[in-house]
């Protein structure tokens, strides 16, 4: 089945940690995102990248850090310069290029990081 | 900058009611397009509709349907004969050109948190 997929579902993370949170997906898409939602909030976009070996900040990037080494992959490392992580992180893909349907992005199941 | 906005925080319907979600967003690309989401209690976003500026062409998809009106920045969703698998957090979102004119990016409201009640 194609799709992405996000791992671990739940994360628990002492203060002062750096944790890793995972995101793959098999439907060849060039285009990767991260994406913070704190509770009774939208989405806010912490990193994109368009292509392998390339990524930019997008909204509210710092205490976060990203990877693009291989398609599949965009990890991302909330470390702990990030004052407040507690959050729902969402990843998302798509495709690039001209055309409508290369605008659309599809979403990952999320990971819920908790500090404690 | 872009801005989207929706005004319903939360809104409960009874079964089989219609329900319609409000969306009223802010741009300066005369290109851009809009999208609905749904966010159903395990988190994940599914997408649901699409939308490009230049097309107002209303869009109907079995319950849903979709009414977009560019003279008032609108893009409201409609859910017919409303049930309970609908309860969800709806979100509106907006894409277009960053300002370095490489990437588009998604701007979304705050959701809308809809509960159908049986």
């Amino acid at each position: 089945d194609g799709g992405i997929t996000q791992s671990p579902k739940y994360l628990f993370r002492k203060e002062g940690q750096n944790v890793t949170l995972s995101c793959e997906q098999n439907l060849n898409h060039d285009a990767m995102y991260w994406y913070r939602q704190d509770p009774g909030q939208g989405l806010r976009l912490i990193y994109y990248s368009q292509i392998v070996n390339d990524f930019q900040k997008g909204d509210i990037a710092e205490g976060y850090s990203v990877s693009r080494e291989k398609k599949e992959s965009f990890p991302l490392t909330v470390t702990s310069a990030q004052k407040n992580p507690t959050a729902f992180y969402l990843c998302a893909s798509k495709r690039t290029g001209r055309g409508a349907s290369t605008d659309t992005q599809y979403f990952g199941p999320g990971t819920r990081l908790t500090v404690l | 900058a872009q801005k989207v906005t929706q005004a319903q925080t939360e809104i409960s319907v009874v079964e089989k009611e219609d329900v319609t979600l409000d969306c009223v967003y802010e741009t300066r690309d005369t290109t851009y397009y809009l999208f609905w989401y749904k966010q159903p209690p395990s988190g994940e976003l599914v997408f649901l509709i699409r939308r490009n500026s230049f097309d107002e062409q209303n869009e109907i998809s079995g319950r849903y349907s979709w009414n977009f009106q560019k003279s008032t920045s609108s893009f409201n969703f409609t859910i017919t004969a409303s049930q309970v698998v609908d309860s969800a957090v709806y979100f509106c979102a907006l894409s277009e050109f960053l300002s370095s004119g490489s990437a588009r990016q998604l701007t979304f409201g705050s959701g809308t948190q809809l509960t159908v009640l049986p």
